[in-house]
């Protein structure tokens, strides 16, 4: 079973709203990760969060980690339709492996 | 630096054939992987290295073989190709499964 699970599964809203997509874990972590796929293209790293922190920015996005919970999310602020894709959350499990969920499809509408 | 690069970006095979997916990197990196994408099932781990010499399994293993003899490659090997393994496959590597992973741009391989 995966490790990290995201929701929702997909997300549809307009040009300049926010987004939030969130991901649940089942074990204890290291750090968390936050990739981007847009479509048919390799996936690409957003943002990694640490075990000891509860939020970090970078540009539009937001992360927040909450490990009493086992649960994080990303915010996309003031989206874009450049920022259609889809978003993906990860987390090594407890054998040392990094497990992707099975991700957030995000449309950003014009 | 090229970063991660896969060949070939298409291939089609008959069931039972064999080949290889190419994988390296130019990044020193020691953690290299494999993931295959398929609908509805983000990305699964088939198997990773955590360095030269070293492999070991991920979350579907079946079907596939892999080797790490360099630093650079890291081929995944499909020895009897069945309709299931139908799926985009992606590459990446990274300092550790810890750290950012770098993938590259993909393989998108059918079975018929």
């Amino acid at each position: 079973s995966q490790q990290g699970e995201e929701d929702p599964q997909a997300l549809s809203i307009q040009e300049g709203e926010n987004a939030t997509m969130n991901c649940s874990y089942k074990t204890s972590i290291n750090n968390l990760q936050w990739y981007r796929q847009n479509s048919g293209r390799g996936l690409v790293h957003l943002i990694l969060i640490r075990s000891n922190e509860r939020e970090k920015h970078s540009g539009r996005l937001r992360v927040t980690l909450d490990t009493s919970k086992k649960s994080s999310s990303l915010l996309i602020t003031a989206s874009r339709a450049a920022d259609t894709a889809s978003y993906f959350c990860a987390t090594e499990d407890q054998g040392g492996k990094l497990i992707f969920g099975q991700g957030t499809e995000l449309s950003v509408k014009p | 630096n090229a970063g991660v690069t896969q060949t070939p970006k298409f291939q089609v095979l008959k069931t039972g054939q064999s080949m290889t997916l190419q994988c390296a990197q130019d990044m020193n990196h020691e953690y290299m992987s494999w993931y295959r994408q398929d609908p509805g099932m983000g990305l699964r781990l088939i198997h990773y290295s955590v360095g030269a010499g070293i492999t070991d399994q991920g979350e579907v293993p079946n079907g596939y073989n892999v080797s790490r003899s360099t630093t650079e490659d890291f081929p995944l090997r499909l020895l009897s190709a069945a309709p299931s393994q139908t799926s985009v496959y992606f590459c990446a590597s990274s300092y550790g499964s810890w750290y950012e992973q770098y993938f590259g741009p993909g393989t998108r391989l059918t079975v018929t």
